[in-house]
């Protein structure tokens, strides 16, 4: 079945440094792609995402385009500030191999210092 | 903010007791997720709803069981509560099960003792 693998975290930068979180994917049919962050208690909310090959989705900063020779979305910013800290999943929806399940990775801690 | 309430947000019970979780909309969209959180794991999918009495299971079902009998409420029950699910549980709605945006709730901290 469909599946998401995003890298491991935690990972720690200073204020200013470029991000990027690693997201690769396996699926059978044209999934929709997503990231998703989820602060300190709270639920996950909608960073951006993608639908098709090539698109590029963006929001606050962030951005990902969805590589389809690659099988990737990685997650980029080129300046991460303090209040990004938080967690990040990647996801993916394939209505042709899942059904209407929406599918995440185990997700990456991000903590920016100071 | 999408209207989407979890019910109760914090719980304790005991080993063996049933529990139900509620999922409340007021959006109207059709999908319904249940979603546990864990360490390590991430989001799993426990089940999912794509309509009235119309649901499926995702990759961690096993313990639990869900009904939708009306768009609005999506349920969860733990028949019977072990110490492994022991989790945050979280509910996502979507307007269509596609390219659209998930909404979650705000979680549902359940604690097996």
């Amino acid at each position: 079945g469909d599946s998401v693998t995003q890298m491991e975290g935690p990972v720690t930068l200073s204020e200013e440094a470029f991000l990027t979180i690693n997201c690769t994917y396996t699926a059978t049919g044209y999934p929709s792609l997503f990231w998703y962050v989820q602060y300190p208690g709270e639920g996950l909310q909608l960073l951006l995402k993608a639908t098709k090959a090539d698109d590029k989705g963006s929001n606050k900063g962030f951005e990902a385009t969805y590589r389809k020779e690659t099988t990737s979305f990685h997650l980029e910013k080129g300046s991460v500030q303090v209040s990004d800290s938080a967690v990040y999943f990647c996801a993916l929806s394939d209505p042709v191999d899942s059904g209407y399940a929406l599918n995440f990775g185990k997700g990456t801690s991000l903590l920016v210092t100071p | 903010d999408a209207g989407i309430t979890q019910s109760p947000r914090h719980k304790v019970t005991e080993t063996g007791t049933p529990v139900t979780l509620r999922c409340h909309q007021t959006e109207n969209h059709r999908y319904m997720y249940w979603y546990r959180q864990d360490p390590g794991h991430g989001l799993r999918l426990i089940h999912y709803s794509y309509g009235v009495k119309d649901t499926d299971k995702g990759e961690v079902s096993d313990g639990y069981s869900v009904s939708r009998s009306k768009t609005e409420d999506f349920l969860l029950t733990l028949e019977s509560a072990t110490s492994s699910q022991t989790s945050v549980y979280f509910c996502a709605i979507r307007e269509d099960g596609g390219n659209t945006e998930a909404f979650f709730g705000q979680g549902t901290r359940l604690t097996v003792v």
